[in-house]
């Protein structure tokens, strides 16, 4: 089992450009979760899903949009970065109690 | 807010002491789960305590709640200097979001 894996690890966009990071996770989780982490801030919650097709905001959902047309993929978009969105991204998957997280995507907005 | 708050924010010990983390928390829980974080990389599941429950024990991981003063502990005993990370705690709500606090970083000097 590869777990959660993200794609990609890095990135550098400059202001204005849009991008989508792609989550996937082979554990037939029903929930998936995308967060953002920042010095200082600890991780937050961008959006999330209970399931397939379902999606909702979470504590910092502006700026980003997802989809979650497979149960195994959850998608995060930016349509216009901007440097306030440089952080790193973390997808997790859980069951129900316990969530796995993905190795982590690194974005810098220019 | 539903966030965890750990304390100390930075930990310093020398290994084979033992390390003592706090986390605060303001809402009634489900349960409250403790993730550990290595440098660069995604979180790991170290143990879930339920809301019912006062202690419990993972190897040499020791976790108390006490949700009359809504707090728990984390104690690891006898530490290596692989436990040098970051841990967050999570309290758990009534929906299957977690809501991390910014962690305590822990550093185990050889």
């Amino acid at each position: 089992n590869a777990g959660v894996t993200q794609t990609p690890k890095f990135r550098v966009l400059k202001t204005g450009q849009s991008m989508t990071l792609l989550c996937a996770q082979d554990m037939n989780h029903e929930y998936m979760y995308w967060y953002r982490q920042d010095p200082g801030m600890g991780l937050r919650l961008i959006h999330y899903s209970v399931g397939e097709g379902t999606t909702a905001k979470g504590e910092v959902p502006d700026g980003y949009n997802v989809s979650r047309l497979k149960k195994q993929n959850f998608l995060l978009g930016l349509e216009s970065a901007a440097p306030s969105q440089t952080s790193v991204y973390f997808c997790a998957s859980s069951y129900d109690r316990e969530q796995f997280f993905g190795p982590g995507t690194r974005l810098t907005v220019l | 807010s539903q966030q965890g708050e750990e304390d100390p924010q930075a930990l310093s010990i020398q290994e084979g002491e033992n390390a003592t983390m706090n986390c605060s928390y303001k809402t009634s829980i489900n349960n409250l789960q403790w993730y550990r974080q290595n440098s660069g990389r995604g979180l790991v599941h170290l143990i879930l305590i339920r809301s019912n429950e006062r202690e419990k024990h993972s190897g040499r991981l020791r976790v108390t709640l006490d949700t009359s003063k809504k707090s728990s502990s984390l104690l690891i005993t006898a530490s290596r200097a692989a436990d040098t990370a970051s841990y967050f705690c999570a309290p758990r709500t009534g929906a299957n979001n977690l809501f991390f606090g910014t962690g305590t970083r822990l550093t185990v000097i050889p």
